[in-house]
């Protein structure tokens, strides 16, 4: 299968701060890349849907000032959690498609701890 | 809005044992169903992708089957072993807004 690529995959940050994600698809053409978060001993949660050179549709209870995601180019998205607090501390996956009704392929999370 | 359920949500089986994991979705215009694997603290490991049209797949001791009429897949794992002890979450892509949407998962143990 195609490969996506999430990096950091782990990221200890103060409170306050702002953490940058990055996903990308190493070996094909992303359209559309979505992020979800995962809280302990829960499953993934989908936070936006983006689309290569438009705006991030977000999901309800998402806040998209928080959670800024840019998909600039069709291999590479970003989440920008801004202003990160402990209750941001997450598990946070990235998934990429070539065409909006094929598989999507994951990345492999970034673990991120807000103290 | 497309739901996901899956039953159990835990599981602990004898080493050796045959076992189904139940997954559930409510609108049954999708594009596929996928299966995954997770273990603790780590990513998501695909198993099994089933297109809209096709009612199964298999993979080693894995067998995913699809009935979208009625909204139901099943995982079979054949004579269970303490390593597929994990986390099995079911995922469905949906038609309208193209998102895969994911259950709760069934945490499964096998016991040695």
């Amino acid at each position: 299968g195609a490969v996506v690529s999430q990096h950091p995959s782990w990221v200890i940050c103060k409170s306050g701060t702002s953490v940058k994600i990055e996903c990308r698809s190493l070996d094909f053409q992303a359209t559309t890349m979505f992020w979800y978060r995962q809280f302990p001993k829960q499953s993934l949660m989908l936070m936006a849907t983006s689309n290569e050179g438009s705006k991030a549709t977000y999901e309800q209870g998402v806040e998209k000032d928080k959670f800024l995601i840019n998909h600039a180019s069709l291999t590479l998205s970003t989440l920008t959690v801004t202003s990160a607090h402990p209750e941001d501390s997450s598990f946070y996956i990235c998934s990429a498609s070539s065409r909006r009704n094929t598989e999507a392929f994951f990345g492999q999370g970034t673990r991120l701890t807000v103290v | 809005k497309q739901e996901v359920t899956q039953i159990p949500a835990a599981l602990s089986v004898p080493e050796g044992e045959n076992l189904v994991l139940n997954c559930s979705f409510t609108d049954s215009a999708i594009y596929n169903l996928q299966w995954f694997r997770q273990d603790p603290g780590k990513g998501l490991t695909s198993l099994l992708l089933i297109q809209s049209s096709q009612r199964e797949q298999t993979s080693g001791r894995l067998n995913a089957s699809l009935d979208k009429s009625s909204g139901r897949s099943t995982l079979y794992i054949a004579a269970s072993q303490p390593g597929d002890s994990a986390t099995y979450l079911c995922a469905v892509k949906d038609t309208g807004g193209f998102k895969t949407i994911f259950g709760a998962g069934t945490r499964l143990f096998v016991k040695a």
